[in-house]
Formats: C-alpha cells, structure tokens, sequence
C-alpha cells in the first residue's frame, strides 16, 4: 500500500509570490489533515477534511490560505500571497476513520524569502 | 486553549540506557494519544499510541504510561540503540464531535543514543 505522497518536497518562493502544496493520501482514506511545523516549534493542526468536506478548518491561520479537495481525492492548500512568517514544513496525514492512525507524508518544506 | 507540553527538548542517553520523555495536557476531554517518531527528511510516524481506557502499553522494548488523573502521559524506550535516535512527538486528541479528532502536538524531544 503506497503511503501518503506530498509535492513537492521543497519550495522556494519571494515574498507575495502564490505557492500550492499537493496531498495525495493513502487510497480509501476519507480523513485528510493538513498541519504546519514552524521554526522548529510544535507541528499545527490547520485543517480536516472528511472526503470533499471540510470538517474543521479552525487552525487555518488567515485568508491566505486556501484548502480543497476536489472529488475527495488528493488536496491542495495554496497560499497567496506568501508572507515570511509561512515558512515551515506542511505535512498532511490521512486516516480510513476519524478515530484510526493518521498516516502522515513526508512533508513540504516551505521557504518564504 | 487546548496545550500539550513536552520534555526534555533534547535527550542524549548512552547506547543500551533507557529515555523517558513526558508529556501533559490541558482538555480534559482527551482520549487518544499518540506517540510519533520523525526520522530526518521523512514525516512523522506512529509508534505506539493509548486510549484512555488502559494505563499502560507495551511494544518490544517501547512502553507509554497514562495518567488521566494528572494530565500526563510518559514514552519510555528501553535499551537504547543508535537507531533510536530521532525527534520524538506527542499528542492528545479528543473524540468530541466539535474537536475533528485534530491531533494537539507538542514540541518534540530531540533523542541523540551514544553508540
């Protein structure tokens, strides 16, 4: 079984440039979770979706920030403009049921200049 | 706000010692709580994980303790080898309809094993 896959593995972009990470999550996973580790610190929940729908968003940081999940498959979370403070690594994890293991990916490595 | 505190930042134990690393919590309502490892370039992954009904669990030379009363729970690797080394994470989660089964991390212990 293919484990979750994210692309890509680094970005590099300016400040006020748009950046969009991909999630593919394990195949038959409805549970799909983006999180955010920042300078080290711990790793932030951002959001949930259950196939397409977005179950929670609350740790979403602001408006420049856009999730989706088109058909419940695979998931993008764009960020537009880039600021400096969103530099971090982005995991996304997925799970078959809400109370099951979230299988996390390798995770988006981040950089704003 | 929901809070999971973790210590040590960083742990370097010789080969063959044991580590422990604790953690608290500050919702009451959390029922799961997982333990990851993360190995350099690669995500978080699972190593063992306790629900609130038991106290205990064990896996190898792997063990995590739970006390729902306190608010901590404690990871605890025995006979350390070099291969252990690694950032180590814990996190609380809550069942509540209103949580989304969110994971609540804390801030990771950097674990160093001497050979």
């Amino acid at each position: 079984e293919a484990g979750v896959t994210q692309f890509p593995s680094h970005s590099v972009i300016e400040k006020g440039q748009t950046v969009t990470l991909r999630c593919d999550p394990i195949s038959g996973h409805d549970n799909l979770y983006w999180y955010r580790r920042v300078m080290g610190k711990e790793i932030k929940f951002l959001l949930h979706f259950v196939k397409e729908s977005k179950q929670d968003e609350s740790g979403m940081p602001n408006n420049r920030f856009l999730a989706e999940r088109t058909g419940g498959t695979y998931s993008t979370l764009k960020v537009q403009p880039a600021e400096l403070e969103d530099s971090g690594v982005y995991f996304c994890a997925s799970s078959r049921q809400v109370l099951d293991e979230q299988f996390f990916g390798p995770g988006t490595r981040l950089t704003v200049l | 706000g929901e809070n999971v505190e973790q210590h040590p930042s960083t742990l370097s134990v010789q080969e063959g010692d044991s580590a422990v690393i604790k953690c608290t919590y500050s919702d009451s309502a959390s029922n799961y709580f997982p333990w990851y490892k993360q190995e350099l370039g690669k995500g978080p992954q699972l190593i063992i994980d306790i629900r609130s009904n038991v106290g205990e669990k064990k896996d190898q030379r792997i063990a995590v303790t739970l006390n729902k009363t306190a608010k901590h729970f404690s990871l605890h690797i025995t006979e350390t080898q070099p291969e252990d080394s690694a950032v180590y994470f814990c996190a609380a989660s809550s069942s509540r309809m209103d949580s989304s089964y969110k994971l609540i991390f804390g801030s990771g212990t950097r674990l160093l094993v001497r050979p």
